[in-house]
């Protein structure tokens, strides 16, 4: 059973906007959420995360919102670049010393 | 540099063909762990390994093996594939099990036939 679930597969948004990707998560005992991001024939890489204990976390163009009320969290890219264009995937985990669960992922297209 | 590599990269076997999916890292991590990807699925858990000598199940261990006998390496071993372990595989690591950022390889691309 998916715990952590990314409902749109792929995202197509012009350079220079805002890209957002959704999260939805069903286990209320996680409590900390990261975002990776993948290149095609690369491994993921780590993006940004957030704990529970906050709403929001800022790294430079990317922004995670996290909403514990609705189980939802968004990550936005603000502005979109051509470089984003990658394959996201939400993870969350119950703690530290638990294992991350994964959504399924979102392809971002981030058009010129 | 700091990596975490997996050998190798692309392998087409054939049913019941024992082998081995090697994963390196120069970290000095703790904890290792593999995972697959599928399509529709996203990335599930296989095995995990929290120090030397220390391995336990994830997800999705059925048909797996793994070993941890150095700190650096994690190797998972498939003793007979089948057609449903074709897969694209990452192996990961991180310095401790409750470091939940984890570091990962570039991926096995394996095609059992």
């Amino acid at each position: 059973d998916q715990q952590v679930k990314q409902n749109s597969p792929s995202l197509s948004v012009q350079e220079g906007r805002i890209s957002i990707l959704n999260c939805d998560y069903t286990n209320s005992m996680f409590d900390y959420f990261l975002w990776y991001k993948k290149y095609p024939a690369e491994g993921p890489t780590f993006l940004i995360s957030i704990s529970s204990i906050k709403d929001k976390n800022e790294d430079g163009r990317f922004t995670v919102f996290l909403n514990k009320s609705a189980k939802h969290l968004s990550l936005h890219i603000v502005p979109s670049q051509p470089g984003d264009s990658a394959v996201y995937f939400c993870a969350a985990s119950a703690s530290y010393g638990y294992a991350l669960n994964f959504g399924k992922g979102t392809s971002l297209l981030v058009t010129p | 540099e700091a990596q975490v590599t997996q050998n190798p990269r692309y392998l087409i076997t054939v049913t019941g063909k024992k082998l081995t999916v090697t994963c390196s890292q120069n970290m000095n991590h703790e904890y290792m762990s593999w995972y697959r990807q599928d399509p529709g699925l996203g990335l599930r858990q296989i095995y995990y390994s929290m120090n030397v000598e220390v391995t336990d199940k994830g997800d999705v261990p059925e048909g797996y093996k793994v070993s941890r006998k150095e700190k650096r390496n994690f190797p998972l071993i498939l003793e007979s594939p089948s057609p449903n372990q074709t897969s694209l595989y990452f192996c990961a690591s991180s310095p401790t099990m409750s470091y939940n950022e984890q570091f990962f390889g570039p991926g096995t691309r394996l095609t059992v036939l």
